[in-house]
């Protein structure tokens, strides 16, 4: 089954821009990269998916390699409120109907 | 508004007593899937649901029941509860099967149970 390897953990400080990398080395062709974020005791919800390249939205963006095995979650001038686990979601390799989630990022922000 | 319900939304419970979580969603998706959560190890499914009456069991199964009767509502079942339970849940939709990870899944507030 496809699986992700994220850091386990990460500190920033306020204002600066945070990358957070993906590893996805058994992506399946047709699967697509997605990101969630949760805060505790909070459901995850989606910040930001792709295929390849890069996509970009108002909170994020992504960048994938021609290879897809990994990805890069990258967000801007990161605050407080980003203090979250980050998960990094890929299909289950088969084009199948389970999901998988790693262990996520947990991103610290300082003041 | 959008949203996945889940209720209770905390659970005390001692060993052995049936419960059932609910879930319900208001966007008529196909896809729903319940997660558990537990320290250090990040988000596992459990079991999940690809249409009316038809479900799957996910990566830890063992101790839970599902039913989907209706396309809305995706009940977790704990039919004889144990401590080792005891953890955050999560109900989730989507508008079709992960499709390879397409489908963005919406959450629910989650469900803490504490099984004694």
């Amino acid at each position: 089954l496809a699986k992700t390897t994220q850091p386990i953990s990460m500190d920033s400080y306020e204002g600066q821009e945070v990358n957070i990398t993906c590893s996805h080395n058994n992506i399946a062709t047709n699967d697509y990269i997605t990101w969630y974020q949760q805060f505790p005791s909070q459901g995850p919800r989606f910040i930001i998916q792709g295929y390849k390249t890069k996509v970009t939205n108002e909170v994020a963006s992504l960048f994938i390699p021609a290879d897809r095995k990994s990805s890069t979650l990258s967000l801007p001038r990161v605050s407080l409120s980003d203090t979250a686990v980050y998960y990094c979601l890929v299909g289950d390799g088969t084009g199948g109907f389970k999901t998988i989630f790693g262990a996520g990022t947990r991103l610290f922000v300082k003041a | 508004e959008a949203q996945v319900t889940q209720n209770p939304r905390y659970l005390i419970t001692v060993t052995g007593k049936k419960l059932t979580v609910t879930c319900s969603q208001n966007m008529n998706h196909e896809y729903m899937s319940w997660y558990r959560q537990d320290p250090g190890l990040g988000l596992r499914q459990i079991y999940y649901s690809m249409n009316v009456e038809v479900t799957d069991k996910g990566d830890v199964p063992e101790g839970y029941k599902v039913s989907r009767k209706e396309k809305r509502n995706f009940p977790l079942i704990l039919e004889s509860p144990s401590p080792n339970q005891t953890s955050l849940y999560f109900c989730a939709s989507s508008l079709s099967t992960p499709g390879g990870g397409k489908n963005i899944q919406y959450f629910g507030a989650g469900t803490r149970l504490s099984v004694l």
